[in-house]
């Protein structure tokens, strides 16, 4: 079983649509949780940590579930420029390594 | 700041062949990573570094070594290149400071083709 796994979809998605992406992970002792965005052929970039609380950054808000070992990400009135892979990404305690998901892709259409 | 920087951006080998990939980082951070990305398989950490002078296995280390010398370098060696280590490679940075936000930046990656 893989530490951090998605659905590697498609999401289809017209414009203006709402689309939410889930992650689950394995290892309980995970301290820290990211969300990163991948374009095709480029490296992947930070889009937002998750925070315990939740937390929102314009469009998207992302979810941590402690005790479900889930984390969501929700992007609310979708672009055409959000035509990306999504990462979900965890550290563990007391290492600087990342365990990345193999990623969720989207595809926003006109 | 140019960030993260990889050279070479393309790069075919035949089966045997060595090369060097050089990263470079201009945030003066500690921790330094070269990670290779294949289809369905994700990021996979090969080897790492916590400081200048200092390296360390990840995932999948073999057929790979690594060189820190200066803390803004940070070398990946393929001694005998072979079909199965065909990927995109990217270096990262991080700063290493035990925060939880703290996360790493990558570098625009190296499509390495071994026939």
């Amino acid at each position: 079983r893989k530490e951090v796994e998605q659905d590697p979809g498609p999401f289809n998605v017209p414009e203006g649509a709402t689309v939410a992406f889930n992650c689950t992970y394995s290892n309980s002792a995970s301290q820290s949780f990211f969300w990163y965005r991948q374009d095709c052929r480029k490296e992947p970039k930070l889009l937002m940590s998750v925070y315990s609380s939740g937390n929102e950054d314009g469009r998207f808000t992302a979810q941590l579930n402690r005790a479900s070992q889930y984390i969501s990400l929700l992007i609310r009135d979708s672009k055409l420029s959000d035509s990306a892979t999504y990462l979900c990404v965890v550290r563990n305690t007391g290492f600087q390594k990342l365990v990345f998901g193999t990623g969720t892709r989207l595809l926003v259409s006109p | 700041n140019a960030g993260v920087t990889q050279t070479p951006k393309f790069r075919v080998l035949k089966t045997g062949q060595s090369m060097t990939l050089l990263c470079a980082q201009d945030m003066n951070h500690e921790y330094m990573y070269w990670y290779r990305q294949d289809p369905g398989m994700g990021l996979r950490l090969i080897h790492y570094s916590v400081g200048e002078g200092t390296t360390a296995k990840g995932e999948v280390p073999d057929g790979y070594n690594v060189s820190r010398l200066k803390k803004q370098n940070f070398l990946l060696g393929l001694e005998s290149a072979a079909p199965s280590q065909t990927s995109v490679y990217f270096c990262a940075s991080s700063s290493g400071h035990i925060r939880s936000t703290d996360t790493q930046y990558f570098g625009p990656g190296t499509r390495l083709t071994v026939l």
